[in-house]
C-alpha cells in the first residue's frame, strides 16, 4: 500500500517567486493537513483539508495557500517567498476522524 | 505562546538502558497525546498515543505516561537500542467534536536522542 507522496522531495527557490508543493494522500484517506518544520521550531500546522473544504487553518501569513481535489490530492502554494521560507514541509493524510495521522517524507524547500 | 514544551533538546543513553523523554502542555483543552519518532530526511513516524482518560500506555518497549494534574506526559523506552536514536516529537490534539472535526496536532520542538553502543 503506498504511503503519503509529496512531490518534490527538494525544491531551490529564489526570494520573491511562488513555489507549489504537491501532496497525494494513502489511497481512500480525505484528509490531508500540512506542517511546517523549520530548525528548533518543531512542527507548525499550516492548514487542514477534508473532502475539499479547509477544516482548519494555523497562523501563517495569508501567503500561504492550499486547496484539495475531489480525488483528495493537495497543493499548498507560498508566494513572494522569503528566506524565512525555508523548512521541511510536511503533507499528513488519515482515514478517518481520530485514526491518527500517516505523514508523507516532505519536500525541502530552500530560498535563496 | 508554546503550548506544547519539550525542554530538553537532546538525550543521551546507553544501549539496554532506559530512555525517559519528556513533555509539558499548557492547555488544558488537549485530551489526546502521540509521541512521533522523526529520522533526518524522513516524515514523522507515529510512536504511541494515549487519551487523557487514561494514565499509561503500552506497546512493547514503549511506554507513554500522562499525569493530567501536571500537564505532564513522558515516554519511556525500555531497553534503548542504537536504532532508537532519532528526534522524538510529543504532540497534543484537543477534542476533535468541538474543533469541528479537525485533527490539528500541536507539537513540542523535539528532543534528539542518541543511544550509544
Amino acid at each position: 500500500k503506498a504511503g503519503v507522496t509529496q512531490t518534490p522531495r527538494y525544491l531551490i527557490k529564489t526570494r520573491g517567486q511562488q513555489v507549489t508543493l504537491s501532496c497525494s494522500p494513502i489511497s481512500g484517506h480525505r484528509s490531508v493537513s500540512w506542517y511546517q518544520q523549520t530548525p528548533g521550531q518543531g512542527l507548525q500546522f499550516l492548514f487542514e483539508y477534508f473532502s475539499e473544504t479547509q477544516r482548519n487553518k494555523g497562523n501563517f501569513p495569508g501567503r500561504f495557500s492550499g486547496r484539495q481535489f475531489s480525488n483528495s490530492r493537495s497543493e499548498m502554494n507560498v508566494s513572494t517567498l522569503e528566506l524565512g521560507d525555508s523548512a521541511l514541509y510536511l503533507c499528513a493524510s488519515s482515514l478517518w476522524q481520530g485514526s491518527g495521522y500517516t505523514f508523507g517524507s516532505g519536500t525541502r524547500l530552500t530560498v535563496v | 505562546d508554546q503550548q506544547v514544551k519539550q525542554n530538553s533538546p537532546s538525550l543521551s543513553v546507553q544501549e539496554g538502558r532506559i530512555s525517559i523523554l519528556n513533555c509539558d502542555y499548557t492547555n488544558s483543552m488537549f485530551d489526546y497525546f502521540l509521541w512521533y519518532k522523526k529520522y533526518p530526511a524522513e516524515g514523522p513516524t507515529f510512536l504511541i498515543s494515549i487519551s487523557s482518560i487514561k494514565d499509561k500506555n503500552e506497546d512493547g518497549r514503549f511506554t507513554v505516561f500522562l499525569n493530567k494534574s501536571a500537564k505532564h506526559l513522558s515516554l519511556h523506552i525500555v531497553p534503548s537500542q542504537p536504532g532508537d536514536s532519532a528526534v522524538y516529537f510529543c504532540a497534543a490534539r484537543g477534542d476533535t467534536f468541538s474543533q469541528g472535526g479537525s485533527e490539528k496536532l500541536v507539537f513540542g520542538k523535539g528532543t534528539k536522542l542518541t543511544v550509544n553502543p
